[in-house]
């Protein structure tokens, strides 16, 4: 069974920086691409990121470029992304995907709530 | 990036009724437009792939259809657990991109 697993929920302090994992199992890590989607408060979904672990190429929407890093480490089946100098608009649940061939997201994380506050 | 408009953003409906949930392009995507459904837990789960693809598992109540800007996601008789938000989102050009989602709700 495909199963995206990701760490607990975050409270950090604006300008911090939060580093969140997703340790995939149940399918061969390095043969699929690993993308992150942003659901702000009462919002839709963003597109953020994609990290190819076989080969660590990532791509990123523009909008998030310099706010998140995406790594992956094949020995332990987990992709990581790591969001800095966080401000209040960073709050929001945080999903790891798993894509299929394009942007097909065929199995989900359960998301990670992200929470910026002093 | 391209924009995906869903309509309606809300949408009461009743047990076994059928309904219909469309979503718009800025601009041709080819067909490929896949819709998820998420539940208030947060839990999304993949209905459908290149605009009328079922994902294995997904009930045949669920279809969807269209081409060029304009697609939609059907249900034929809904179903207690069908209750819930749907997006839907486009793989064409990069960056894939979102709807504003649909709230399927109890009347």
């Amino acid at each position: 069974e495909v199963k995206l697993q990701q760490s607990g929920d975050e409270l950090v302090r604006p300008g911090a920086s939060v580093k969140m994992s997703c340790k995939a199992s149940g399918y061969t890590f390095t043969d699929y691409a690993m993308h992150w989607v942003k659901q702000s408060p009462g919002q839709g979904l963003e597109w953020i990121g994609t990290i190819i672990p076989l080969i660590d190429t990532t791509s990123y929407n523009q909008k998030f470029k310099g706010k998140a890093t995406l790594t992956a480490d094949k020995s332990s089946n987990t992709a990581y992304m790591e969001l800095s100098r966080l401000t209040s608009e960073d709050s929001a649940v945080y999903y790891c995907a798993r894509a299929v061939a394009t942007e097909y997201f065929d199995y989900w994380g359960q998301g990670v709530m992200v929470t910026v506050s002093s | 990036d391209i924009q995906m408009t869903q309509s309606p953003s809300s949408l009461p409906a009743s047990l076994g009724e059928r309904v219909t949930i469309s979503c718009r392009a800025s601009q041709g995507i080819s067909n490929n437009l896949n819709w998820y459904q998420q539940k208030p837990d947060g839990t999304i789960k993949p209905l459908i792939y290149y605009t009328s693809n079922l994902q294995s598992g997904v009930p045949s109540r669920f279809s969807g259809s269209g081409s060029g800007t304009d697609y939609s996601l059907t249900i034929s008789s809904l179903e207690p657990e069908d209750f819930a938000m749907y997006y839907c989102q486009q793989d064409a050009s990069f960056p894939p991109t979102f709807g504003g989602g649909t709230k399927l709700e109890l009347k």
